[in-house]
């Protein structure tokens, strides 16, 4: 039972344009979200978190939009920077008992330069 | 602030045989956590400690996979014996605390299984 769905496993965009990446969930318990990136042969990174109380989050080129009624959540990257380039996996967890993290599959993004 | 270190980085090993790794995590951090990345797949939780304890073994192949954190600090995770579906990269990661406390991740150790 895949609780947490990344159904684009790849997205090639511009650089200097947006990057969407996006994240879908059935568990209606889960009430925190994280996107973490992923180079090769280096472990995930964490970049943003998102709480179920919020439907946005900020920071710098990097927002998360979660709409808690669809289920879904989106990382937006502007503008998009060949560094950018990577694995990016969306998690969640519930924030009572032990608080484990649920991956999605992961989207890889290329920024073309 | 020194990262969660693992090692070994790689690993060859033939079915039947066992493997163990090791994680050092941040200095400080209180919670440790082993994961099990299957390529094409997302990490999955193998094993939670707090401190010294197990918060959460749930997915953890008890008949072929132990781990154990003694002193609260560095962790140990064995297979014994080895199938081919471990083929995966491990990763450890730890945090501060468990509530909303962001995980860092350590490089992983790529293991095969021929």
């Amino acid at each position: 039972d895949q609780q947490v769905k990344q159904n684009s496993p790849s997205l090639s965009v511009q650089e200097g344009r947006i990057s969407i990446l996006n994240c879908d969930y059935t568990n209606s318990m889960f009430d925190y979200f994280l996107w973490y990136k992923k180079y090769p042969a280096e472990g995930p990174t964490f970049l943003i978190s998102i709480s179920s109380i919020k439907d946005k989050n900020e920071d710098g080129r990097f927002t998360v939009f979660l709409n808690k009624s669809a289920k879904h959540l989106s990382l937006h990257i502007v503008p998009s920077q060949p560094g950018d380039s990577a694995v990016y996996f969306c998690a969640a967890s519930v924030t009572s008992g032990t608080y484990k993290y649920i991956f999605g599959t992961g989207t890889r993004l290329k920024v073309l330069a | 602030e020194a990262g969660v270190a693992q090692s070994p980085r790689y690993k060859i090993i033939e079915k039947r045989q066992s493997v163990a790794f090791w994680c050092n995590p941040i200095s400080g951090h209180a919670t440790l956590y082993w994961y099990q990345q299957i390529l094409g797949q997302g990490p999955k939780l193998l094993i939670q400690f707090q401190n010294n304890g197990v918060v959460d073994d749930s997915q953890l192949p008890k008949d072929r996979f132990s781990a154990e954190r003694l002193k609260g600090v560095d962790s140990t995770l064995k297979i014994q014996p080895a199938k081919l579906e471990d083929s995966a990269v491990y990763l450890c990661a730890s945090s501060r605390g468990q509530l909303k406390e962001t995980q860092y991740f350590g490089p992983g150790t790529r293991l095969l299984v021929l």
